[in-house]
């Protein structure tokens, strides 16, 4: 069964500083990966979203990468701001599962102003 | 974009009670719908996959007769938690779709059983 793991699990930094979330998958037969963020006591906001034949998407300040055959992704936030307060979750989508997502434990990411 | 619907966004029920969430795809009709649910501090976790026109399927250590889905159409499915607990508390989320294609999420329902 697929196992997804988020390092680290909190994470605090200063305004301005540049960050990396880390996402570890157990199965590499993936169909896709996703990040999402989760305000408290909300839904879910599609960051981005990364296919299997692909090795990174960027939108703004966000880049992602996949690395399939290692099992990793990593989120790259650039000269974060407090409004990127928030949980940020990694989901990977099977092809061979009924296309459900697994959800990483997620990274809780203050930013201090 | 493709829009999911999910009502109510909170509710407070009392122990013993049933509650109905509803999930509804906008504008696309969704052949398949998930159920996640998030305890506190936790990752959100499958309850069942639903498609449309058939029985819903379980994950292991969901009771399907305490949580009812209904898939009754392309653009409705509903979660029922019958005699809801304490223990039942918990931020309940849908994920509507065409299989193998995307799928958008829901903006999730707090539930707080008394």
């Amino acid at each position: 069964k697929q196992e997804v793991t988020q390092i680290p699990a909190a994470l605090s930094v200063p305004e301005g500083e540049n960050l990396v979330l880390n996402c570890s998958f157990t199965d590499s037969a993936i169909y896709n990966l996703q990040w999402f963020r989760q305000d408290p006591g909300k839904g879910l906001t599609s960051l981005l979203l990364i296919q299997s034949s692909q090795r990174e998407q960027t939108s703004g300040r966000l880049n992602a990468s996949l690395d399939k055959s290692s099992g990793r992704s990593t989120l790259y936030i650039a000269a974060s701001q407090p409004g990127d307060s928030a949980t940020y979750l990694c989901a990977v989508r099977e092809r061979n599962t009924g296309n459900q997502f697994y959800f990483g434990t997620g990274t809780s990411l203050t930013v201090i102003p | 974009g493709a829009v999911v619907s999910q009502h109510p966004s909170r509710v407070i029920c009392k122990s013993g009670t049933s509650v109905k969430i509803e999930c509804r795809s906008l504008d696309f009709q969704a052949t398949t719908m998930f159920w996640y649910r998030q305890f506190p501090k936790q990752s959100l976790m499958l309850m069942a996959t639903s498609n449309e026109g058939s029985k819903a399927t379980y994950e292991q250590g969901v009771e399907k007769d305490k949580f009812l889905i209904n898939h009754a159409s392309l653009t409705l499915s509903t979660l029922t938690v019958t005699s809801a607990h304490p223990e039942d508390s918990s931020f309940y989320i849908c994920s509507a779709g065409v299989r193998n294609y995307g799928y958008t999420f829901g903006s999730g329902t707090r539930l707080t059983v008394v």
